[in-house]
C-alpha cells in the first residue's frame, strides 16, 4: 500500500523558515516524480511544486518560487519542501503528493496524497 | 498559466440523482491532461479521473469524465451518500492549476 507522510509543519512567525518531509513506503520512490500541493483554510487546492524522479529538475509556481525548494532523498525515500520568507498567505495545509505515471514525470496527474501538514504563520 | 472554472459552485441533489460537473478551461488542455479529484471534509483528495476519461484503481462506474479541449464534465450516474463532497479538476500540463471547486451537497 503506498503511503505518504508529512512532517515538519507547525506555528511561525512572518519572516520564518521551516522544512517540510515527506516520508514515502510501498512504492519504487525513486522512479517516481513528487510535487507538494497546498490548501489555505476553507479554500481550494493549489500546486505549489515537482520534482524529478532523479530530483535534477524541479519545478514552482510563480506564488513560492524564489522562496521554496523542493528536494528529495531517494536512498531514504523522502521528498522536502524548504520554505524560506514565510508570509500570512502561506498558511495552508501541505500535501505530499505522488504522481500517477512513471513515463510522464513531472507532467503528471496526483495518484496519491498524504494526509498533510499543517502550516500556520502568525505573528 | 491556464484558468479553470469550475460551475456550478454548488450542486444540490438527492441520493440516486445524476450529477453532471463541469469544468472549463481558459485555453486547451495539452493531451487531455485532466483529472478529477474528490475531497471531504477533513481528508485529503482522492483521484477519480486521469486523462479527461480514465477511471483511476477503485473508483466506481458510477464516475465517468468525458470532455477535449477546453471543455470538460465530470458525471455521476447515480448519487450515492458517500458522494456528496468537493470536487476540483486539475490540468496537470506545465505548471498545473485547479479548479475552484464544485460542492455537492444534500438536497
Amino acid at each position: 500500500e503506498v503511503q505518504l507522510l508529512e512532517s515538519g509543519g507547525g506555528l511561525l512567525q512572518p519572516g520564518g523558515s521551516l522544512r517540510l518531509s515527506c516520508a514515502a513506503s510501498g512504492f519504487t520512490f525513486s522512479t517516481y516524480a513528487m510535487s507538494w500541493a497546498r490548501q489555505a483554510p476553507g479554500r481550494g487546492l493549489e500546486w505549489v511544486s515537482s520534482i524529478s524522479d532523479n530530483g535534477r529538475t524541479t519545478y514552482y509556481a510563480d506564488s513560492v518560487k524564489g522562496r521554496f525548494t523542493t528536494s528529495r532523498a531517494n536512498s531514504r525515500n523522502t521528498l522536502y519542501l524548504q520554505i524560506n520568507s514565510l508570509r500570512a498567505e502561506d498558511t495552508a495545509i501541505y500535501y505530499c503528493v505522488k504522481t500517477g505515471d512513471r513515463i510522464r514525470g513531472v507532467y503528471n496527474y496526483f495518484d496519491t496524497w498524504g494526509q498533510g501538514t499543517l502550516v500556520t504563520v502568525s505573528s | 498559466e491556464i484558468v479553470l472554472t469550475q460551475s456550478p459552485g454548488t450542486l444540490s441533489l438527492s441520493p440516486g440523482e445524476r450529477a453532471t460537473l463541469s469544468c472549463r478551461a481558459s485555453q486547451s488542455v495539452s493531451s487531455n491532461y485532466l483529472a478529477w479529484y474528490q475531497q471531504t471534509p477533513g481528508q485529503a483528495p482522492r483521484l477519480l479521473i486521469y486523462g479527461a476519461s480514465s477511471r483511476a484503481t477503485g473508483i466506481p462506474d458510477r464516475f465517468s469524465g468525458s470532455g477535449s479541449g477546453t471543455d470538460f464534465t465530470l458525471t455521476i450516474s447515480r448519487l450515492e451518500p458517500e458522494d456528496f463532497a468537493v470536487y476540483y479538476c486539475q490540468q496537470y500540463g506545465i505548471s498545473p492549476s485547479f479548479g475552484q471547486g464544485t460542492k455537492v451537497e444534500i438536497k
